[in-house]
């Protein structure tokens, strides 16, 4: 089945800490977005990609890091300078034809501090 | 940009019918409605894409009106699987094809 892997569903990071969250899909979708879910925000963009080696922040970049090595991933790296990291992250992908096609989206991966 | 929702919230009791509303500032390109379950994913309902478009999935359906820059869900007849949080994503013009979502409308359905 296609879709997109979002791992791990849990993560814990401690003071200081880079940690990365991954996300690999395989419906040949050539643009990848990352979203953070905090109660009552809605979702808010991170990073996105729309071509390989290619991507721009969004709205709340600072202290996330991303690549695009390859069509199939785009993992986020949460660093230190992200203060507050605690939140539901979400990564999506759409294939080509801009906003006439919907945004599929992974399970999520839910990033507490220790 | 992010759009606007509204209502926060609504509860129903199962067959009654609501209206959740989403409007921008900007001149949009599209409007995206997803229905998010808690602690899941968000899960595409449908793309609205010209003005004075409607469309409709099930008892769910949705309007775009282009010149306010403002869409509409209805959900009709509503069943309790129609609980969880509505979100609207637009794009803009000139976003590169980015969504911005709204915060998000909570819907409980009740027996």
């Amino acid at each position: 089945d296609g879709g997109i892997t979002q791992s791990p569903k849990y993560l814990f990071r401690k003071e200081g800490q880079n940690v990365t969250l991954s996300c690999e899909q395989n419906l040949n979708h050539d643009a990848m977005y990352w979203y953070r879910q905090d109660p009552g925000q809605g979702l808010r963009l991170i990073y996105y990609s729309q071509i390989v080696n290619d991507f721009q922040k969004g709205d709340i970049a600072e202290g996330y890091s991303v690549s695009r090595e390859k069509k199939e991933s785009f993992p986020l790296t949460v660093t230190s300078a992200q203060k507050n990291p605690t939140a539901f992250y979400l990564c999506a992908s759409r294939s080509r034809g801009g906003g006439n096609q919907p945004q599929h989206f992974g399970d999520g991966t839910r990033l507490s501090i220790l | 940009q992010q759009p606007v929702q509204s209502p926060q919230a609504v509860i129903l009791r199962e067959g009654e019918d609501a209206v959740i509303n989403c409007s921008s500032s900007k001149a949009l390109y599209s409007v995206h409605w997803y229905r998010q379950k808690h602690g899941e994913a968000p899960v595409f309902l449908m793309i609205l894409l010209k003005g004075g478009e409607q469309k409709g999935h099930e008892k769910i359906s949705a309007s775009f009106n282009e010149k306010k820059q403002q869409s509409s869900l209805y959900l009709t007849a509503s069943q309790l699987s129609y609980s969880g949080t509505y979100f609207c994503g637009t794009i803009q013009w000139d976003s590169g094809y980015a969504l911005n979502f709204g915060k998000g409308t909570s819907l409980l359905v009740t027996p």
